[in-house]
């Protein structure tokens, strides 16, 4: 089973400023299957990032993600007051397909 | 639009059976395998497994073997999960989420509550 390990576990930052979001793998995600979600209270989470660095429909450009083999990141390159919520990695090139333990992005 | 629609919150006594209904709308149900994922309050995303819509075989990830049984009617695009001998530790939300290979739509949850 691939563990994935997201850092730091909570990010505290301003709008306007950057977040780099980590997530570690334990052993190699085939074919850079690496997916980014947002998840906001209340809600389900949301589709933002697959294949490592492609941005789902209706993601705004802010949102980017790169990596490959055992580390990826999500950027958010000015963060919005929208953008505040809890960020999961999975990864699904092998089974189980595991989620990383999430991110919180806090103001 | 694609959409997963999922049926009401239930309340459960232990040792009871829940069967969480996922009716998807605006695409070719057969097209795209139906995941299933769990969230205990306060918790992060488990993956609990996929079912096959074009075949009906299903995957359980290793926590989610024995209780857990995904199966589908492909007649009315909805798939179903159904849990038995329910515990305190089941309740959570659980999400249906369509899979071309990522988890690309979601449905809105069913919070599945297990209380005497």
């Amino acid at each position: 089973e691939i563990v994935l390990t997201q850092s730091p576990g909570t990010l505290s930052l301003s709008p306007g400023e950057r977040a780099t979001l980590s997530c570690r793998a334990s052993q190699s995600v085939s074919s850079s299957y690496l997916a980014w979600f947002q998840q906001k209270p209340g809600q389900a989470p949301r589709l933002l990032i697959y294949g490592a660095s492609s941005r789902a429909t209706g993601i705004p450009d802010r949102f980017s993600g790169s990596g490959s083999g055992t580390d990826f990141t999500l950027t958010i390159s000015r963060l919005e007051s929208e953008d505040f919520a809890v960020y999961y990695c999975q990864q699904y090139g092998s089974s189980p397909r595991t989620f990383g333990q999430g991110t919180k992005v806090e103001i | 639009q694609v959409q997963l629609v999922q049926s009401g919150s239930e309340l459960k006594k232990p040792g009871a059976s829940v069967k969480v209904s996922c009716k998807a709308s605006g695409y070719s149900f057969t097209t795209y395998a139906m995941n299933w994922v769990r969230q205990a309050p306060g918790q992060g995303l488990e993956w609990m497994g996929w079912i096959s819509t074009n075949t009906g075989n299903p995957t359980y990830a290793q926590d989610f073997t024995g209780r857990f049984v995904f199966s589908l009617d492909t007649s009315v695009s909805t798939a179903y999960l159904q849990i038995s001998s329910l515990r305190a530790e089941d309740t959570a939300l659980y999400y249906c989420a369509r899979a071309p290979h990522y988890l690309d739509y979601w449905g809105q949850g069913t919070l599945v509550t297990v209380s005497s």
